[in-house]
């Protein structure tokens, strides 16, 4: 049982360059979300969503944009990559009854330079 | 007022020691809490949820006030391998969305 994969673990992109990230869950999770953690803060939501077909915003979605057209993958497009983007992303699901709280991918390092 | 607070930190304990956090939340109607641990550069894990009758997991105890709205986190004889930092992690009512506090480092020295 896989749990929740990211890919890439790490990337390095350049001003103004896009990219998608990859994640995809195999536990049947309606609810999957897209987080980023600057270095010693804390984490903030980017986008959610609670089902396939369902997305919404959360704290900081500027500069993002997701979709959702199956229960297992959600994938984070940034389309023009910027160097405050640089950051750890992470992406997490979530039960239906939420009782078991996220479960977390590894995380992807991004790096805009 | 945030929806989560926690004490940064950092705690310096040396081994052995007992330290405790506490995690304030300001939503009386929360429905789950959880503690988190996250280890530099890795992702948070699910460390142990919080009821309100209190629970234990060998060395840790979680306990949930919900007339004072916060929960605690206390960790016996602690060691070296604690050294993390923790997430106060609540679930707000009517939706299925963990909110996160900034959580608190701990450093346990030999």
């Amino acid at each position: 049982n896989a749990g929740v994969t990211q890919t890439p673990k790490f990337r390095i992109l350049k001003i103004g360059q896009s990219m998608t990230l990859q994640c995809t869950q195999d536990m049947n999770h309606n609810y999957m979300y897209w987080y980023r953690q600057d270095p010693g803060m804390g984490l903030k939501l980017i986008y959610y969503s609670v089902g396939a077909g369902i997305t919404d915003k959360g704290e900081v979605p500027n500069g993002y944009n997701v979709s959702r057209s199956t229960t297992e993958d959600f994938p984070l497009r940034l389309e023009l990559a910027a160097p405050s983007q640089t950051s750890v992303y992470f992406c997490a699901s979530l039960g239906d009854r939420g009782f078991n709280g996220y479960t977390f991918g590894s995380g992807t390092r991004l790096t805009v330079v | 007022r945030k929806e989560v607070e926690q004490d940064p930190g950092p705690f310096n304990v040396p081994e052995g020691a007992t330290v405790a956090f506490n995690c304030t939340y300001s939503n009386s109607a929360s429905q789950s809490f959880f503690w988190y641990r996250q280890d530099c550069r890795k992702e948070p894990k699910l460390l142990m949820s919080v009821y309100s009758s209190g629970n234990e997991d060998g060395r840790f105890t979680a306990q949930l006030n919900r007339a004072s709205q916060y929960i605690s986190l206390l960790i016996r004889d602690s060691k070296l391998s604690d050294s993390a930092t923790y997430l106060c992690v609540v679930t707000p009512p009517g939706f299925q969305k963990l909110v996160f506090g900034t959580g608190t480092r701990l450093l346990v020295s030999p």
